[in-house]
Parts: C-alpha cells; sequence; structure tokens
C-alpha cells in the first residue's frame, strides 16, 4: 500500500502562472481532503471531495482555486493566476469514510513557491 | 473564536519530564477527536485517536471533557525525539462534516 501520493513534491511558478497539485489517495479510500499550510502556520481546511463530489468547499478562496475528484484518476487542486501569497505547503488526506474510526491519513505534501 | 484552539508554545522542557497540553473545541457537535503530530517540513501523522474513557498507549495519555469541551495529551518520561509541533484535531459526525484542525503546540525537548 503505497499510501497517499502527492505530486508535484515541489513546484515553481511565476505570478500569472497556473499551479495544478495531484493526490492519489490510499488504496480503498473514497474520500479526499486538502489543506493548505503557511509557514509557521497550522492546517487550513481547504476542500472535502468523495467521488465525482465536492462535499464542503467552505475552506476555499471565492476565486482562482478549483478542485476535483473525477471517477477515476487522482484527485486535482487548481489555482489560476498564482500570486505570491500562495506559497505554501498543501496537504491531501484521505479515509475510508466518514465513521469516528476512520482517520485521515496525509501524503507528503506538495510545496509551491510563486515567485 | 476559533473553531479549535490550542496554545501554540513553545514547550521547553527537559528530558524525562511530563508535559501537559490542552485543546479546547467550540463545536458542542464534534464526535470524534485525534491529536496528530507533525515534524518540521513533515506531514501530520496520527499519534492517537482521543476516547471518551481516556486512553493511553505507552508513554502518552489522552483525555476528552465534553462538558469542558476540551481535550488534553499527557507525555510522560519525554525523548528528543518527542520534539514536534502536536495538533489537536476534532471532527463532526454528519455526511458533509469536515475535519478541524488546531494550529498545534510546539515542543521542544532538550538533553
Amino acid at each position: 500500500n503505497a499510501g497517499v501520493m502527492q505530486n508535484p513534491r515541489h513546484l515553481v511558478r511565476r505570478r500569472g502562472q497556473e499551479a495544478r497539485l495531484r493526490c492519489s489517495p490510499m488504496k480503498g479510500h473514497s474520500h479526499v481532503y486538502w489543506y493548505r499550510q503557511l509557514p509557521e502556520e497550522g492546517l487550513k481546511f481547504m476542500v472535502y471531495l468523495q467521488k465525482e463530489n465536492i462535499i464542503d468547499e467552505s475552506g476555499m478562496p471565492k476565486e482562482r482555486f478549483s478542485a476535483e475528484f473525477p471517477k477515476e484518476g487522482p484527485s486535482i487542486l487548481r489555482i489560476q493566476q498564482v500570486v505570491r501569497g500562495d506559497s505554501a505547503a498543501y496537504f491531501c488526506a484521505s479515509s475510508r469514510g466518514q465513521g469516528r474510526s476512520n482517520v485521515l491519513t496525509f501524503g507528503a505534501g506538495s510545496r509551491l513557491t510563486v515567485l | 473564536r476559533k473553531e479549535v484552539e490550542q496554545d501554540p508554545g513553545p514547550f521547553n522542557v527537559p528530558e524525562g519530564a511530563t508535559v501537559a497540553f490542552n485543546c479546547t473545541y467550540s463545536n458542542s457537535a464534534s464526535q470524534s477527536f485525534f491529536w496528530y503530530r507533525q515534524d518540521c517540513r513533515k506531514e501530520p501523522k496520527l499519534l492517537m485517536s482521543v476516547y471518551s474513557s481516556g486512553n493511553e498507549d505507552g508513554r502518552f495519555t489522552a483525555q476528552l471533557n465534553r462538558a469542558s469541551q476540551y481535550i488534553s495529551l499527557l507525555i510522560r518520561d519525554s525523548k528528543l525525539s518527542d520534539s514536534a509541533t502536536y495538533l489537536c484535531v476534532a471532527r463532526g459526525d454528519g455526511s458533509a462534516s469536515k475535519i478541524i484542525f488546531g494550529s498545534g503546540t510546539r515542543l521542544s525537548i532538550r538533553p
């Protein structure tokens, strides 16, 4: 079991470009969560998805950010027209379900640097 | 008010000491609670779940107080390798519940 796989691990973009971060959940997990962590700060919830559905996107900025989790393939967090303030570590986590025993397992994160 | 609040620390304690962290949560509907550990520039990893009856795993003890809406973590006989940031987590049980992390408490163990 390869665990939660995120790529790229490091991504450098210039202001105005697009960033695409990918997350493949653990085998058997159908729930995906994205979190953002700024330097020296805590994890901020962004979005919670199940296959083909966005369940809760209350933590997503209103503009430029979108997420999907298609029937086939990884979950994608997309940031359009990146700005310097988007520089952060983006962590994906997955779980098997919603019950109390379904804990989150995190990927190693994708570190975005905007020049 | 933050949904999950922790003292950011840092806590700087000598090896072998006992250290305790508290965490408060604002949503009384929260059903599940966890402690995660995060090392510098690494992903968070589950340390332990927190049950109403309290639970112990080796040197680590977690307690939940629903009436006061706080969670605690006790580390006994601390080791240098315990140095990390400890994250308190609360989640609901509804179909659209999200999982909220506290900002973390930094712990540094000195020789």
